[in-house]
């Protein structure tokens, strides 16, 4: 099974709220991914957790807040978002690090719109 | 940090044709590059890869072929169908990050029936 299970699918939320992204997978992956992506552009990489542990953050903005509670999930918390944050943001996670070609294998993730 | 150009940024052909997809990148350490196939609305999903020690793979109509010393790779896709229509992403893995892919910017590719 390689499903990585994104919700919700659809968000819309102001720009003074506070709202989650989840994202679940049972692959025994150690590494996961927050991508975002804007229409007509490539997934952009924003924080990759690695055994559970931040390893990368792409100088995201802080109202950006990621959260790994086990090596199964991983969590987005989102706050005071401006508008052009909306985007599609997808989860991904790969056994490990791609270095030796292990597959990033992506959700189907949630549609954010900020208004 | 690794930089990946992607070309070209759009491709139409007829249904049966071959389609290709030509990529270049910066980093000479980088190693694993994979091609990732994204329909409209939904999640980009791994077509094919290939590592720095390879330099051609094959499924079914799909292959990727690599040249190091050159620094570019290509996808490409034979018999065409209108199902292949989408948007293709290269990318390759910088040598400086364990984790992270660069993308290139994508190619869309329309195939007419």
């Amino acid at each position: 099974d390689t499903e990585v299970t994104q919700t919700p699918k659809h968000l819309v939320m102001g720009m003074t709220n506070k709202k989650s992204l989840k994202c679940e997978q049972h692959m025994g992956h150690r590494a996961m991914y927050w991508y975002k992506q804007k229409a007509k552009k490539p997934p952009e990489l924003m924080f990759v957790y690695s055994y559970e542990k931040l390893s990368i953050n792409e100088s995201v903005p802080s109202r950006f807040s990621p959260e790994c509670p086990n090596s199964s999930l991983l969590n987005l918390h989102l706050h005071a978002l401006q508008p052009e944050d909306s985007a599609l943001y997808l989860c991904a996670s790969s056994h490990g690090a791609p270095r030796s070609g292990n597959t990033i294998y992506f959700g189907e993730g949630s549609w954010l719109t900020v208004v | 940090g690794e930089n990946v150009e992607q070309h070209p940024s759009t491709l139409s052909v007829q249904e049966g044709d071959s389609a290709v997809i030509k990529c270049t990148y910066s980093d000479s350490a980088s190693n694993y590059f994979p091609w990732y196939k994204q329909e409209l609305g939904k999640r980009p999903q791994l077509i094919i890869d290939i590592r720095s020690n390879v330099g051609e793979k094959k499924d079914q109509r799909i292959a990727v072929t690599l040249n190091k010393t050159a620094k570019h790779f290509s996808l490409h896709i034979t018999e065409t169908q209108p199902e292949d229509s989408a948007v293709y992403f290269c990318a390759g893995r910088s040598g400086g990050s364990n984790y992270k892919l660069t993308f290139g910017k994508g190619t869309l590719l329309t195939v007419n029936p």
